[in-house]
């Protein structure tokens, strides 16, 4: 099993540029989530997903999109980024409602650098 | 109320110390309170959870003491190893997504 899997790794974008992050997962799990980290900040969640073809937002959620078209897929989209969503944006997953299943687990984060 | 307050910033032990981390909070719905652990370069791993209903929970050298009615927690890492040199998120979730919320973390040190 490869896990939660994000793509890409790093990613340079101008003032005003789209781009969509993907993140992937292979357990089988219900709920997943985007968060970005900054300095100082720990992680604050931006927008998550408890099914297919459900979203809503986080704590974050201003300037960015997601689409859950797929069970193991979550997408996160910046229709037009700023230098204020320079981050390292994480994707988590969790199996479902039961009470022993509340682990997110994590993937390996997506460097952002907006100019 | 949703904040989960995290000291210190940052924390250098020497090896065999113990390293204490602390958490505090205020929303009292919340039902789970993880940490996780960060390495550089990669994403945090769950270290250690504990449900409000018990005030201790140890694996190995990793203990939480928890202590509902100060709404407090505590990491202790004992025998610290420079292999635990990492940042320690304490978190909490409540709700039926468990939605956590993080503290911002703690750099930890450990010191040969």
């Amino acid at each position: 099993n490869a896990g939660v899997t994000q793509t890409p790794k790093f990613r340079v974008l101008k003032t005003g540029q789209s781009m969509t992050l993907l993140c992937a997962q292979d357990m089988n799990h219900e709920y997943m989530y985007w968060y970005r980290q900054d300095p100082g900040m720990g992680l604050r969640l931006i927008h998550y997903s408890v099914g297919e073809g459900t979203t809503a937002k986080g704590e974050v959620p201003d300037g960015y999109n997601v689409s859950r078209l797929k069970k193991q897929n979550f997408l996160l989209g910046l229709e037009s980024a700023a230098p204020s969503q320079t981050s390292v944006y994480f994707c988590a997953s969790r199996f479902g409602l039961a009470a022993s299943y509340n682990e997110q687990f994590f993937g390996p984060g997506t460097r952002l650098t907006v100019l | 109320q949703q904040q989960v307050k995290q000291s210190p910033q940052s924390l250098i032990v020497q090896k065999g110390g113990i390293s204490i981390i602390n958490c505090a909070y205020e929303n009292t719905a919340f039902d789970y309170f993880p940490w996780y652990q960060q390495f550089p370069g990669k994403g945090p791993a769950l270290l250690i959870a504990i449900r409000p209903d018990v005030s201790e929970k140890k694996e190995g050298r990793f203990t939480i003491s928890f202590n509902k009615s100060a709404k407090q927690f505590s990491l202790h890492i004992m025998d610290s190893q420079p292999g635990d040199s990492a940042t320690y998120f304490c978190a909490a979730s409540w709700g039926s997504a468990s939605k956590i919320i993080f503290g911002s973390g703690t750099r930890l040190s450990i010191r040969p």
